[in-house]
């Protein structure tokens, strides 16, 4: 399987930061990678898909980037309503996989 | 819009087999691929594996051997079956539309020791 290693696990940030957080894909995926938030009792919610495409309804402030085997999903000043969990996934290749998630944490 | 809803029991024997329903309105399920992904306690993510709009299915292969995805297009639903539980398949059970643009809201599913 594709192992998809997102990083960090956890980030202490602060409203009005800019974040990224960054998934290293085992072998190539194209672009064939979204990011997902989720915050707890919800259901994740897709943000970008095919790696740089904004999802519908998504903040403008949240942006996806590709520069090689890493994926990169930038939050630019941060708003309380962004922290959650983030979470990639390649689907380029069966089974599809997730990376292992990002908690961002208010300061 | 379309809309998701899984729906089954919370818990299950260790041994026995977990069904969950997937109902799904807005979207017919004979287009697009429709799956089942769940999360653990801790945060990790798998998916489990898909049927398809021909009834064409493909499972994780760690869970080939237990796992079966069936459907009724005439309710427009799709289920979960894995069989031999464990604890180890305690975890919150999502079902979603290929690219993950839609999702259920989740089945929390607990396997006790």
């Amino acid at each position: 399987d594709i192992q998809m290693t997102q990083s960090p696990s956890s980030m202490s940030v602060s409203l009005g930061d800019t974040v990224t957080i960054t998934c290293r894909a085992s072998q190539d995926v194209g672009i064939y990678v979204n990011w997902f938030q989720q915050k707890p009792g919800k259901s994740p919610r897709r943000m970008i898909y095919r790696a740089t495409n904004l999802a519908d309804g998504v903040p403008s402030r949240f942006s996806g980037s590709r520069s090689g085997s890493d994926y990169s999903l930038t939050i630019s000043s941060l708003e309380s309503e962004d922290v959650a969990d983030y979470h990639c996934l390649q689907y380029d290749e069966y089974p599809p996989t997730f990376g292992a998630g990002t908690k961002l944490e208010l300061k | 819009e379309v809309q998701l809803q899984e729906s089954g029991p919370g818990l299950v024997k260790p041994s026995q087999s977990l069904s969950l329903t997937c109902s799904v309105t807005g979207y017919s399920i004979t287009s697009n691929y429709w799956g089942w992904i769940r999360k653990f306690p801790g945060n990790k993510m798998e998916w489990m594996g898909y049927i398809s709009y021909s009834g064409s299915t493909s499972y994780n292969p760690s869970l080939k051997s237990r796992i079966s995805i069936t459907r009724d297009t005439s309710k427009n639903q799709f289920f979960l079956q894995l069989n031999s539980v464990t604890t180890e398949d305690t975890a919150t059970y999502y079902c979603a539309k290929e690219g993950g643009a839609y999702w259920g809201q989740g089945v929390m599913v607990t396997v006790p020791s």
